[in-house]
């Protein structure tokens, strides 16, 4: 069955930092656009990073500097480091298959979706 | 960065009658190449979200056809035919034309 599924999630303080893991089956992680997408209490889903196939890596403003999505070819597994977090990083983190950006390129549709890994920053 | 407006947003709707959902652009998603990029997705709790249409109106493989997608430029919908109780929770519509990407605020479904 092709599916992801995410862990390493948790508790940590402000400042602290966290890595997200999300192994794939039945395809090949390095092979497709792979997407973060996080779900905010209060505010819904936003977008947080995603890595080309070729290796190019792309993140929203509010974490730019201080995550960083990459992958792992003999794991088959996509990650994110979380640096440096903060109150607003709080949510649930799940990892897709697809992403891109049309306009500059192309646009792979979201289509395989891990079952998400709570973050909570609190001291 | 592209600003997407759902509405309603919350819905309540009866088993067997059709729904639907609205979703504006501040930015035409109309690619130079001819496709539209808005696609809609189904988040239920505790669950990841899930495709249920992309590129306007395209279904990915099996999504029923009861779900359907319409619109262009700025303005676009999303309608659930004949509604069953599977089809509960926060629909979202997204647009990955534009850089960053950005969602909709959200639409909640119940059962009336």
């Amino acid at each position: 069955e092709v599916q992801l599924v995410a862990s390493g999630g948790g508790l940590v303080q402000p400042g602290g930092s966290l890595r997200l893991s999300c192994v794939a089956s039945e395809f090949i992680v390095n092979a497709n656009y792979m997407s973060w997408v996080r779900l905010v209490p209060g505010k819904g889903l936003e977008w947080v990073a995603f890595i080309y196939s070729d290796g190019q890596t792309f993140y929203a403003d509010s974490v730019k500097g201080r995550f960083t999505i990459s992958r792992d070819n003999s794991k088959n597994a996509l990650f994110l480091q979380m640096s440096t977090v903060r109150r607003e990083d709080t949510g649930v983190y799940y990892c897709a298959r697809g992403g891109g950006i049309a306009e500059v390129g192309t646009y792979h549709k979201m289509d395989v979706w891990g079952q998400g890994t709570t973050v909570t920053v609190s001291s | 960065d592209v600003v997407m407006t759902q509405s309603p947003l919350f819905l309540p709707v009866i088993p067997g009658e059709s729904a639907s959902i609205s979703c504006r652009s501040n930015q035409s998603l109309l690619h130079s190449n001819g496709y539209t990029y808005l696609d809609w997705f189904l988040l239920k709790p505790g669950q990841s979200p899930q495709l249920k249409i992309y590129l306007g109106y395209l279904r990915p493989s099996g999504v029923p056809d009861r779900f359907s997608g319409s619109g262009s430029g700025t303005d676009f919908t999303l309608r659930i035919s004949k509604v069953e109780a599977e089809d509960v929770g926060v629909y979202y519509c997204m647009q990955p034309l534009h850089s960053p990407i950005t969602f909709g605020g959200g639409t909640r479904v119940e059962i009336k």
